[in-house]
């Protein structure tokens, strides 16, 4: 299995900041990298496809980078309703394996 | 409009069986893979396995290999995670998901989750 290491595994931010959250592959999974968005007590949501792709509506101040081991979502300022757990994902291979989450929460 | 829709919760014994089922709507079911993704209370996402409808071809992850059957029945457009014997572990809900067709093969579309609870 290709491990998925998030960093950090939480943090706190106030309204308008700039948040940057970073998910490294255990081996190259080129840009076959996925970010889902969970708020608490719902299913998780697509943000980011194929290392940089915005999901269709999805806000614009979510941006994804990165290829081969080491991927960054970022929120270029973040809303109240940007606070959630945040997962990536490799579909390189099977299993398509996620990183432990980000919890985003409010400063 | 795709929808996913999954059966309601459930409340189990150690060692009883289960299913439960997710809906789909909207798509052409059988040119899609769906996936199910664990949940354990307080915790992240488990990847567990895809089926493709359209030949019932299934993919495992090594963890969940032996411990569950994921399928599928394309005349009712409908997925399935099943249980022989269930054990307090297997307590967490479960995400049933549409992998989209693009080369990324990423889940664009989920259900709204089925919580299982195993206690005796």
């Amino acid at each position: 299995d290709i491990q998925m290491t998030q960093s950090p595994s939480s943090l706190s931010a106030s309204v308008g900041d700039r948040v940057t959250i970073t998910c490294r592959a255990g081996q190259s999974i080129s840009w076959y990298l996925n970010w889902y968005q969970q708020k608490p007590g719902k299913a998780p949501e697509l943000l980011i496809y194929a290392a940089s792709s915005l999901q269709s509506g999805v806000p614009s101040r979510f941006s994804g980078s990165g290829s081969g081991t080491h991927f960054t979502l970022t929120i270029s300022s973040l809303q109240p309703e940007d606070f959630a757990t945040y997962y990536c994902q490799q579909s390189y291979n099977t299993p398509r394996t996620f990183g432990q989450g980000t919890k985003v929460e409010i400063k | 409009e795709v929808q996913l829709v999954q059966s309601g919760a459930e409340v189990k014994k150690p060692g009883e069986s289960l299913k439960i089922s997710c809906k789909a709507s909207g798509y052409i079911f059988t040119t899609y893979w769906i996936g199910w993704v664990r949940q354990m209370p307080g915790k992240g996402l488990e990847w567990m396995g895809i089926v493709y409808p359209g030949d019932s071809d299934t993919r495992y992850s090594p963890s969940f290999q032996g411990q569950v059957t994921i399928s599928a029945d394309k005349s009712i457009t409908t997925a399935y995670l099943q249980w022989s014997s269930l054990k307090a572990s297997d307590t967490a809900i479960y995400y049933c998901a549409r992998q989209a067709l693009s080369q990324n093969r990423h889940f664009d579309y989920w259900g709204q989750g089925t919580l299982v609870t195993v206690s005796s």
